[in-house]
């Protein structure tokens, strides 16, 4: 199946900074991504849909002046957690859309990324 | 989104059927079941969906009750890496659709 990355896969930062967080469609292009959000021992939770060219749709209660995202190309997309807090510690999972897939299931998701904050 | 059902966890003996149910008592009629996992710290894995027939690939089979109100994922030979939370969705096949995932079945497989 097709493969999509994210980068970092675990990031520790200080409390105030801002982490970007990369997710990448390898082999296929996507022009809607999804960003999720999981907490421990939570499901994953659906922050926002990120679509290619245009401003993201944020879930209800999403901020989405905090986490901003870019879609710029087909095959990227990035998370920007702004002025993280200890809060914001969690596990990032993207899922990307395969565009000319004609199959039963065309979202991929991504490894997760692991944000720290301290 | 039709609401899903699923037990919040489940033991299986290794090498034994793991049967996983969920209802979905007010699934429509354009809405497929899909089944997803997640190992713990990965990403989701898809596994398998179906919209009224049975349905079988590498991973599990899918049995749908004729009624369509629930349906059981099987592992037929389940192995330690089998570990996971399963996930139970309806949802309509179109394009653009998001995934929902609600809080699963923790399946922990015992030696």
């Amino acid at each position: 199946g097709a493969v999509v990355s994210q980068h970092p896969s675990r990031v520790i930062c200080k409390s105030g900074t801002s982490v970007k967080i990369e997710c990448r469609s390898l082999d296929f292009q996507a022009t809607t991504m999804f960003w999720y959000r999981q907490f421990p021992k939570q499901s994953l939770m659906l922050m926002a849909t990120s679509n290619e060219g245009s401003k993201a749709t944020y879930e209800q209660g999403v901020e989405k002046d905090k986490f901003l995202i870019n879609h710029a190309s087909l095959t990227l997309s990035t998370l920007t957690v702004t002025s993280a807090h200890p809060e914001d510690s969690s596990f990032y999972i993207c899922s990307a859309r395969d565009l000319l897939s004609g199959g039963p299931d065309t979202q991929y998701f991504g490894p997760g990324t692991r944000l720290t904050v301290l | 989104d039709a609401k899903t059902t699923q037990p919040p966890s489940m033991d299986c003996a290794e090498g034994r059927a793991a049967n996983l149910p969920c209802n979905h008592s007010t699934i429509s009629g354009n809405e497929y079941v899909y089944w997803y996992r997640q190992i713990h710290s990965q990403g989701p894995q898809y596994i398998i969906h179906g919209l009224k027939n049975n349905e079988t690939n590498e991973m599990a089979s899918l049995i749908i009750t004729e009624d369509r109100k629930s349906s059981t994922l099987i592992l037929p030979h389940a192995t330690l890496r089998d570990t996971a939370v399963y996930y139970c969705i309806a949802r309509l096949k179109t394009s653009y659709d998001k995934v929902i995932f609600g809080p699963g079945t923790s399946l922990s497989v015992i030696p």
